[in-house]
């Protein structure tokens, strides 16, 4: 079975904190991609990073950066010096692989982040 | 460009009602996606649709059904309505349906629209 795992349901933070959310997820595909999605209160998802399974680097792009490792089946999302913009739902998704295919998406739960000025 | 848009974005009816929700992708996507988003949670798959057939359905009852045109936009569905059916309903499209690509030709990022809120009394 798929399944997507973040186990934080709200974070708060001030302004200028650095905050990281948390992904586990489980699959027993060998091909298999990950996604972050945010939601801002106006409910459409924006697409934030793809990462596929052969693909363990780590990446950064301005104040978010996501630490992906295989043994541990995580895909964390950090992001740095945080703003009260960044207050939004943000969500770890997992494609469908092989057995379920690739552009269905296994969602978590979501993880609420407000950024206070 | 316009991205993907839904209608209505509101929406109230009673149970046992049925429901129809539209999407118009992303001009040159061909596939269109329904997930349904209940308050608190992530959103669940509900359709796959590319090149007007079904490449995929979620674990959802008959009384959900789509369809896309020849244009590849698409409509959701949704018949004798009940409680639980209350939900924010994101339509996503994305070029091509996806693959087990080595080489990134795989999973295709899917666009969201801004969701169809759906309440059932």
């Amino acid at each position: 079975a798929q399944k997507v795992t973040q186990a934080q349901t709200e974070i708060s933070v001030v302004e200028k904190e650095d905050v990281t959310l948390d992904c586990v997820y489980e699959t027993r595909d060998t091909t298999y991609y990950l996604f972050w999605y945010k939601q801002p209160p106006s409910g459409e998802l924006v697409f934030l990073i793809r990462r596929n399974s052969f693909d363990e680097q780590n990446e950064i792009s301005g104040r978010y950066s996501w630490n992906f490792q295989k043994s541990t089946s995580s895909f964390n999302f950090t992001i740095t010096a945080s703003q009260v913009v960044d207050s939004a739902v943000y969500f770890c998704a997992l494609s469908g692989g092989v057995s379920g295919g690739y552009n269905k998406l296994i969602f978590g739960a979501g993880t609420r982040l407000a950024v206070h000025p | 460009d316009a991205g993907v848009t839904q209608s209505p974005t509101h929406l109230i009816k009673t149970r046992g009602q049925q429901v129809t929700l539209r999407c118009s992708p992303i001009s040159g996507h061909k596939s269109v996606s329904w997930y349904q988003q209940v308050l608190g949670q992530g959103p669940q798959f509900i359709f796959q649709y590319y090149e007007k057939e079904e490449r995929g359905r979620g674990n959802f009852p008959d009384r959900f059904s789509a369809r896309q045109f020849p244009n590849y936009s698409s409509e959701l569905n949704v018949n004798a309505l009940l409680l639980g059916d209350s939900a924010l309903y994101l339509c996503a499209s994305s070029l091509y349906i996806g693959g087990s690509g080595r080489d990134g030709s795989g999973a295709n990022v899917l666009t969201f629209g801004a969701g169809s809120r759906l309440t059932v009394l």
